[in-house]
């Protein structure tokens, strides 16, 4: 049973530049939600994906969007990078069946902006 | 919104000695999970408890919903608990999905 996965691991843009991460869901999981790491923070809430709509959005700017595919699977992209963008980006999966339960983490993407 | 504070910052521990963490939160909720945050990123799910108390190994966790507060105990204490712990909670009756995490625990175990 493949747990959350993740791509790429690490990747460095420049400022301006854009970026797609992609993550896949755990098997069984219809639900995705991307977070933001920043470094010596705890993960703050992007956005989550179900039925390939985002349902609900946390405190970021538009130039974070995203998208989710008929198989689940998801991309969070960012354009026009800030140098504040540089973090570590965590994918989670979970079954949205009205009932609260328990989200997995991906191994997440090091995103560095210069 | 909900506010989730954690407790102690750091924590600095010999091998085999045993170790209290406390999550404290200001709303009623509807999940609660612990994580351990290795060197390299990664969250590994320790608990689901939003309520009751659960044991796995060396680890157990409490959590009094009506208290507002979780307790995740380590006993005996490895190197390889190094790490940050979280707690996450999920606020009750958003039918959403969506973690608000705490401030968080740096544990280091030292041989």
């Amino acid at each position: 049973d493949a747990g959350v996965t993740q791509s790429p691991t690490h990747l460095i843009k420049t400022r301006g530049q854009q970026v797609t991460l992609r993550c896949s869901p755990k098997s069984g999981h219809d639900t995705v939600s991307w977070y933001q790491q920043a470094l010596g923070q705890g993960p703050q809430f992007i956005f989550q994906y179900y039925e390939e709509e985002e349902r609900q959005r946390g405190n970021f700017p538009d130039r974070f969007s995203g998208h989710q595919f008929p198989n689940y699977s998801s991309e969070l992209n960012v354009n026009a990078l800030l140098l504040g963008d540089s973090a570590l980006y965590l994918c989670a999966s979970s079954s949205l069946a009205g009932v609260p339960d328990t989200q997995y983490f991906g191994p997440g993407t090091r995103l560095t902006v210069l | 919104g909900i506010q989730v504070e954690q407790s102690p910052p750091d924590l600095i521990l010999q091998e085999g000695a045993n170790s209290t963490l406390r999550c404290n939160f200001s709303d009623s909720v509807n999940n609660l999970q612990w994580f351990h945050q290795n060197p390299w990123g990664q969250l590994i799910n320790l608990f689901y408890i939003p309520s009751g108390t659960k044991q796995n190994g060396r680890l157990s966790a409490t959590t009094v919903a009506t208290e507002r507060y979780s307790l995740l105990y380590i006993s005996s204490s490895q190197t390889t608990d190094s790490g940050v712990y979280f707690c996450a909670v999920e606020l009750m009756n958003t039918g959403f999905q969506k973690l608000v995490f705490g401030t968080g625990t740096r544990l280091l175990v030292s041989p």
